[in-house]
């Protein structure tokens, strides 16, 4: 069955170290996206990928980095720069320009320690 | 950019009661999505309708985008459809879906 997988399902950082969440996808999907979510609130865009080896900014994406080498991985790297990480952290793809909308994986909960 | 509105923020229902949420948007769209987050996080695709009317069982959405805004109409509501439910959209000049807040749905046996 295609689908999007995200993991680990839960991760411990210590401050100061990077963390990289993986997010795959077999729906050949063109497009991924990573949202973040803090306790009660929406979804804001970190980055998203249209193509492969190019990708934009969203709306919180300082302290953050992404690369897209295949067209199935879409990783995310939480740095040590990011000064809040402890979140729920969900990655999504699409067909280009999100006809059909999109399809979410099932989210990575970060935790600082 | 697009702003996206949802109300009522939280609702809360007996079981077997129908409920309609509504989501306003401030420009014009090329796409619109209802997802239902459910209490582990999980966020299930329940509608991708930019326009017009879809049902799925108990569940129907309806967009009117010339007015700008959607319905997400639940039918004789059970607990598990307790959750958040999100719209979100696409306008014509974006690349990305923008979330509205949420409306946090307490259905009570």
């Amino acid at each position: 069955d295609g689908g999007i997988t995200q993991s680990p399902k839960y991760l411990f950082r210590k401050e100061g170290q990077n963390v990289t969440l993986s997010c795959e996808q077999n729906l050949n999907h063109d497009a991924m996206y990573w949202y973040r979510q803090d306790p009660g609130q929406g979804l804001r865009l970190i980055y998203y990928s249209q193509i492969v080896n190019d990708f934009q900014k969203g709306d919180i994406a300082e302290g953050y980095s992404v690369s897209r080498e295949k067209k199935e991985s879409f990783p995310l790297t939480v740095t040590s720069a990011q000064k809040n990480p402890t979140a729920f952290y969900l990655c999504a793809s699409s067909f280009t320009g999100g006809s059909n909308g999109y399809t979410f994986g099932s989210g990575t909960r970060l935790t600082v320690v | 950019g697009i702003q996206v509105e949802q109300s009522p923020p939280d609702l809360i229902l007996q079981e077997g009661a129908n409920s309609t949420l509504r989501c306003n948007f401030s420009d014009s769209v090329n796409n619109l999505q209802w997802f239902h987050q459910n209490p582990w996080g999980q966020l299930i695709n329940l509608f991708y309708i930019p326009s017009g009317t879809k049902q799925n069982g108990r569940l129907s959405a309806t967009t009117v985008a010339t007015e700008r805004y959607s319905l997400l109409y639940i039918s004789s509501s059970q607990t598990t459809d307790s959750g958040v439910y999100f719209c979100a959209v696409e306008s014509n000049y974006g690349q990305n879906f923008v979330f509205g807040p949420g409306t946090r749905l307490s259905v009570l046996p």
